[in-house]
């Protein structure tokens, strides 16, 4: 079965600074989807990254990107210049890329952006 | 467009009640999600649906939980008898599809109550 770990339960960074999310997955599948999503207080899941497992290129978007360490089953999330709207929870998440879609989640990061 | 829409965005129950969460997914989307969010944990998957169909109910806790979906749009999650371990955020996700990276969309979620 496939796991996902999020070791780091609480994290802070000074705003414009950077920080990096640490998420590490367990799997003995090939083909798969990695993904990290934003739950600010307002509870809204909003998908802020992917990576597909096939690609090697790391996945960049605007400040966040992610160093995906497919080896050692790794996949953090790094925010550059942290804004104070960037305060959320953060969740990785890993999907099968077979029949079965659904998301297995970690258990969260939640990020304060500290003025 | 419209995103994902839940109702209500709050229910507070008696223990033993029956209750109705209801999910309207993004039109056009043709799977829709169900996931648990308890205090201080990760998001759990309950069910999925392709169309009309649920494929993988893998994740619904008992048989107290059953969940359909009608016309290919509104789904419903039913919890029958409630017990103050369902307290939770109910959240809802349609894709529009299940193939390639298929990007899941939230909805608000559901915040049930079990007193």
């Amino acid at each position: 079965a496939q796991t996902v770990t999020q070791s780091q339960p609480e994290m802070s960074v000074q705003e414009a600074e950077t920080v990096t999310l640490s998420c590490t997955y367990d799997t003995s599948e090939s083909n798969y989807y990695l993904f990290w999503y934003k739950q600010p207080p307002s509870r809204q899941m909003i998908l802020v990254i992917r990576q597909e497992a096939y690609k090697q290129q790391n996945a960049t978007e605007n400040r966040f990107s992610v160093n995906f360490q497919k080896a050692a089953k790794s996949f953090s999330l790094k925010i550059s210049d942290s804004q104070l709207g960037d305060t959320a929870m953060y969740f990785c998440a890993f999907r099968y890329g077979g029949a079965t879609n659904k998301l297995i989640f970690g258990t969260g990061t939640l990020l304060a952006v500290q003025p | 467009g419209a995103g994902v829409s839940q109702s209500p965005s709050n229910k507070v129950t008696e223990k033993g009640k029956d209750v109705e969460l209801r999910c309207d997914p993004i039109s056009g989307h043709t799977a829709l999600y169900w996931y648990r969010q308890s205090l201080g944990q990760g998001l759990e998957f309950l069910i999925y649906f392709q169309g009309n169909s649920a494929p993988d109910k893998s994740g619904l806790p008992s048989d107290r939980f059953s969940a359909e979906r009608t016309g290919g749009s509104v789904s419903t999650l039913t919890i029958q008898r409630t017990q103050q371990e369902d307290s939770a955020v109910y959240l809802c996700a349609s894709s529009l599809g299940l193939a390639g990276v298929n990007e899941q969309f939230f909805g608000p979620g559901t915040r049930l109550t079990v007193l």
